[in-house]
C-alpha cells in the first residue's frame, strides 16, 4: 500500500524567511497530493493541493511541487508569518481505493 | 465550521472498556474518513465509508469497528480498550468517492483510556 515519507519533523525559520517541506511516496499510481495545516488544538484544513498533471501551483505565499518521476513533493512558504506556524502533513491518493494516506507532519516554528 | 460534527469532544474511560465515537458528516458528503492521530504518528487511516459501504481499510485493529448508517452519520466502535488507544480520533467528510477529494475534518474526540 502506499506509504509516505515527510521531512523533516520539527522546522525553525526566521519570520519572512521561506520553509520548505518533503515529501515522498511509494505508490507510483498516485495522482492527487494535497496539504493540510493543523494549527495548535484544532482541526487540520486543506491549504493546497495538486494532481499529477501539473508539475506546480500557487496560492500567494505558498506553492506546492511535483516531481512524479521522483515520487517527492513539496511544500514551499514564502515571506512567513507567525500564523504559520502550525503543523503540517501531506498526504497522497491514487483516487481509486479511497486511502488518502499523510505523512507523519512537520511542525514549523515561526521564530520572531 | 468545517459542518462535520463529533460526538463525544472529550472520552475518559478504562481499559477493557467499549466505546462508541459519533461522526455527521457535512450535507451533501457520502465519503465519510476515519484517522487517529496520536503524538508521533501523525494522521494514521483507520477506514473509510462510501454512501453506507466500506471502501477502504488502513491500520484498523480488529478490536476496533465502523459503521455507516443510511443517514449518513458513522460510528467508530472501539472495544477491549488499551492504554495505547489514548489518542485524538478524527473524523472526515469529502463529496467525492476514490479519496480524490477535499477532506473537511470535525474537530475530533480526545480518548483517554486510564
Amino acid at each position: 500500500g502506499e506509504n509516505v515519507e515527510q521531512h523533516p519533523s520539527t522546522l525553525s525559520v526566521q519570520e519572512g524567511d521561506s520553509a520548505v517541506i518533503k515529501c515522498t511516496y511509494s505508490d507510483s499510481a498516485s495522482n492527487y497530493f494535497p496539504w493540510y495545516k493543523q494549527e495548535l488544538g484544532k482541526r487540520p484544513q486543506l491549504i493546497i493541493d495538486i494532481r499529477s498533471n501539473v508539475g506546480e501551483k500557487k496560492d500567494q505565499r505558498i506553492a506546492v511541487t511535483l516531481n512524479k518521476t521522483a515520487k517527492h513533493f513539496s511544500l514551499h512558504i514564502t515571506e512567513t508569518q507567525p500564523e504559520d506556524s502550525a503543523v503540517y502533513f501531506c498526504a497522497a491518493s491514487n483516487g481509486r481505493d479511497d486511502k488518502i494516506i499523510f505523512g507523519k507532519g512537520t511542525r514549523l516554528h515561526i521564530l520572531p | 465550521d468545517s459542518g462535520v460534527t463529533q460526538t463525544p469532544k472529550h472520552l475518559i474511560t478504562a481499559t477493557g472498556q467499549r466505546v462508541t465515537l459519533r461522526c455527521s458528516p457535512r450535507s451533501g458528503d457520502l465519503s465519510v474518513y476515519w484517522y487517529q492521530q496520536s503524538l508521533d504518528q501523525g494522521l494514521q487511516f483507520l477506514i473509510q465509508y462510501y454512501n453506507g459501504e466500506e471502501r477502504a481499510k488502513g491500520n484498523i485493529l480488529e478490536r476496533f469497528s465502523a459503521q455507516q448508517f443510511p443517514d449518513l452519520h458513522s460510528e467508530l466502535n472501539l472495544s477491549s480498550l488499551e492504554l495505547g488507544d489514548s489518542a485524538l480520533y478524527f473524523c472526515a467528510s469529502s463529496v467525492e468517492a476514490g479519496g480524490a477529494g477535499k477532506l473537511f475534518f470535525g474537530s475530533g474526540t480526545q480518548l483517554s483510556v486510564l
